[in-house]
């Protein structure tokens, strides 16, 4: 079964930095286009980044771009989220995932990051 | 590009049907057919149940379906089971900028 599992969630400061990471096993993750997705605490679901299979391409939502930057190792198996100047309304569970064509197939169990004083 | 619209709740009675709508614009839900659906029960990461506006992965039951209807997707779930009971949201992947939209979530109760 298609396991992904996030890590470096926690609590940070408004302004400062945080890297998520997400290790991929039990499929050819180089085959697969993954994303980031947010979700605030009893809030939806918020796209947040795409990186295409390859790492050729990377898109990002409004809210994020110019402070998040998403790239990936397919030698690894590992997809990472690079968040900086960080704000109060990035506070959310972020899940990684895995792309079928344009849908979301399997989900991580979400890793929690808190942006507070 | 706004969210699609969902109703904030639905409910049913076991055994009946419901269907939950997510509606969009003629720019978005309109113009691409890469329309998804996802159940969400409390505390547990979405589930994919739809995808591509109509198709069920596998080990989803036949009796989720979708379609979409000019800027409007819908969602129906029949002969309603308590374990039904959970978030969904629908999204949809915009191929031309390679974003995702996601509707705002529809509760639903099995009464």
């Amino acid at each position: 079964q298609v396991q992904l599992v996030e890590s470096g969630g926690g609590v940070v400061q408004p302004g400062r930095s945080l890297r998520l990471s997400c290790a991929a096993s039990r499929f050819n993750f180089r085959s697969y286009g993954m994303h980031w997705v947010r979700q605030a605490p009893g809030k939806g679901l918020e796209w947040v980044a795409v990186i295409w299979y390859d790492g050729s391409n990377k898109y990002y939502a409004d809210s994020v771009k110019g402070r998040f930057s998403i790239s990936r190792d397919n030698s690894k198996n590992t997809v990472w989220l690079q968040m900086n100047s960080l704000r109060a309304e990035d506070t959310a569970v972020y899940f990684c995932v895995r792309d079928h064509n344009g849908a979301f197939d399997y989900w991580g169990q979400g890793s929690l990051v808190t942006v507070s004083s | 590009q706004s969210a699609l619209t969902q109703p904030p709740s639905v409910s049913g009675s076991p055994g009946q049907s419901v269907t939950i709508s997510c509606t969009g614009t003629s720019s978005d839900v309109g113009s691409y057919n890469r329309v998804s659906w996802y159940q969400q029960p409390p505390g547990t990461a979405p589930k994919l149940m739809i995808y591509e506006v109509t198709n069920r992965p596998s080990g989803v039951p036949d009796r989720f379906s979708g379609s979409k209807s000019g800027n409007m997707a819908s969602l129906t779930i029949s002969g309603l089971q308590t374990e039904d009971e959970a978030d969904y949201y629908c999204s949809l992947y915009t191929s031309d900028t390679a974003h995702v939209l996601f509707g705002g979530g529809t509760k639903l109760t099995v009464l």
